[in-house]
């Protein structure tokens, strides 16, 4: 079993829709939760990040955390065609200094966003 | 967030050769790390570069096959040796800033024949 599991999709939706992306995972030790947005031929770009549970919300993104379940959720309101990427969820699991080293990915699900 | 560039962005190399990939940050960093991420699949922590002293390696990767140097706090570069064609792949560098955050180069695509 993967530490970090997410659904590969392909995910399609229409302009405007509200988009849940997911991901669970199995390692308790992960404390600081990372969404992640990637262009075909480009680097990942940080969209988000979370410490522990919770909800953060940045424009029309909103990042969720439910560490007693293992889940995590990005949410995006209004999806626009400029959307369409991939979404890979990442996980980190050390806790203070100031490095938080090594993270987990999750194989990312790819949405397009169709006019 | 720190701007990251990669050299080369793609290359087309022959098996058994070496290929040697260079990260520049515009900014001097503590830890840099180096990824790989092949067709279809994930990212996967290759190694962790700390200037100064030795790369330290995730599991299933090796020194003699990836050797790594990080001469100072704005450059490192990676070496894919002996090269087959499972190893084409986009290699990529990663920097951190701040508490959390990781920030990536915009990769290298090595396609092995």
């Amino acid at each position: 079993q993967k530490e970090v599991e997410q659904d590969p999709g392909p995910l399609s939706v229409p302009e405007g829709a509200i988009v849940s992306l997911n991901c669970t995972y199995s390692n308790s030790a992960f404390q600081y939760f990372m969404w992640y947005r990637q262009y075909s031929r480009k680097g990942p770009e940080l969209l988000m990040y979370t410490y522990s549970s919770g909800n953060k919300e940045d424009g029309r993104f909103t990042a969720q955390v439910d560490k007693s379940s293992k889940y995590i959720s990005l949410f995006i309101r209004d999806s626009q065609p400029s959307d369409s990427a991939t979404y890979l969820c990442a996980m980190s699991g050390n806790a203070g200094g100031t490095s938080y080293g090594k993270l987990t990915f999750g194989q990312g699900t790819i949405l397009t966003v169709h006019p | 967030s720190a701007v990251i560039s990669q050299k080369p962005s793609r290359d087309i190399c022959q098996r058994g050769t070496s290929l040697t990939i260079q990260c520049q940050v515009d900014s001097q960093v503590t830890m840099m790390f180096w990824y790989r991420q092949q067709p279809g699949q994930s990212l996967t922590l290759i190694a962790t570069a700390n200037q100064g002293s030795e790369a330290t390696y995730e599991s299933g990767f090796v020194i003699d096959k990836f050797p790594i140097s990080r001469p100072n706090l704005t450059f490192s570069t990676l070496t894919v040796s002996n090269m087959s064609p499972e190893d084409s792949s986009i290699y990529l560098c990663s920097v951190e800033s701040g508490r959390y955050e990781q920030y990536f180069g915009p990769g290298t695509r090595l396609t092995v024949t």
